[in-house]
């Protein structure tokens, strides 16, 4: 069946430090790939998206590539806040399949000043 | 924006207690959602709706059923709580037919089953 991977944590960084958070997934068909976010005490809210092989995803500075040859869609910062504390989840969903998405693990990321 | 409403953050309750988890969505969805999300499993689907009146199990619908009387409400029912169902749960909600896009989330309600 369909599957996400993606690495544990915690991952525990400096201020200003690089952020990758690797993401493997699993898939029948073509999927959509998402980065969700849970900031402590909050709902998961999306952070960004690709639908397609080669697409970038961005926002708030980060970023993930759908790298079809590798079924990999890293999540990237060049420059991590504290503010960017949270529980980041990769996750997948198939055309067609109603927003049924599959979800990762989850991986805690916590800043230090 | 869109606002998701779980009607309660914190619920204590005994084993063999009959519960509901109340979600609320004002976006006019079609699609709504029931996870549980625990430690190193992250989240798992039990059921979802795609409209009123309708439902289809998830990957863990065990122990769980739904109702969907109106559009923007969606509730899970634990006929008989069991300890092993203590875990944060997630209601989302998204806009309608199969296309895959952006799910929103209420901010969960941690259920502990003594």
């Amino acid at each position: 069946g369909d599957s996400v991977t993606q690495m544990e944590g915690p991952v525990t960084l400096s201020e200003e430090a690089f952020l990758t958070i690797n993401c493997t997934y699993t898939a029948t068909g073509y999927p959509s790939l998402f980065w969700y976010v849970q900031y402590p005490g909050e709902g998961l809210q999306l952070l960004l998206k690709a639908t397609k092989a080669d697409d970038k995803g961005s926002n708030k500075g980060f970023e993930a590539t759908y790298r079809k040859e590798t079924t990999s869609f890293h999540l990237e910062k060049g420059s991590v806040q504290v503010s960017d504390s949270a529980v980041y989840f990769c996750a997948l969903g198939l055309t067609g399949g109603g927003n049924k998405l599959t979800f990762g693990t989850g991986t805690q990321l916590k800043v230090e000043l | 924006d869109v606002k998701v409403t779980q009607s309660s953050r914190y619920l204590v309750k005994r084993t063999g207690e009959k519960v509901f988890l109340e979600c609320v969505q004002d976006m006019d969805h079609e699609n709504m959602f029931w996870y549980r999300q625990d430690p190193g499993l992250g989240l798992r689907l039990i059921y979802f709706s795609y409209d009123v009146k309708m439902k289809e199990k998830g990957d863990i619908p065990e122990g769980y059923s739904v109702s969907r009387e109106k559009k923007e409400r969606f509730s899970l029912i634990l006929e008989s709580a069991s300890t092993n169902q203590t875990s944060m749960y997630l209601c989302a909600s998204s806009f309608g037919g199969r296309r895959t896009g952006e799910l929103f989330f209420g901010e969960g309600s941690r259920l502990t089953v003594l």
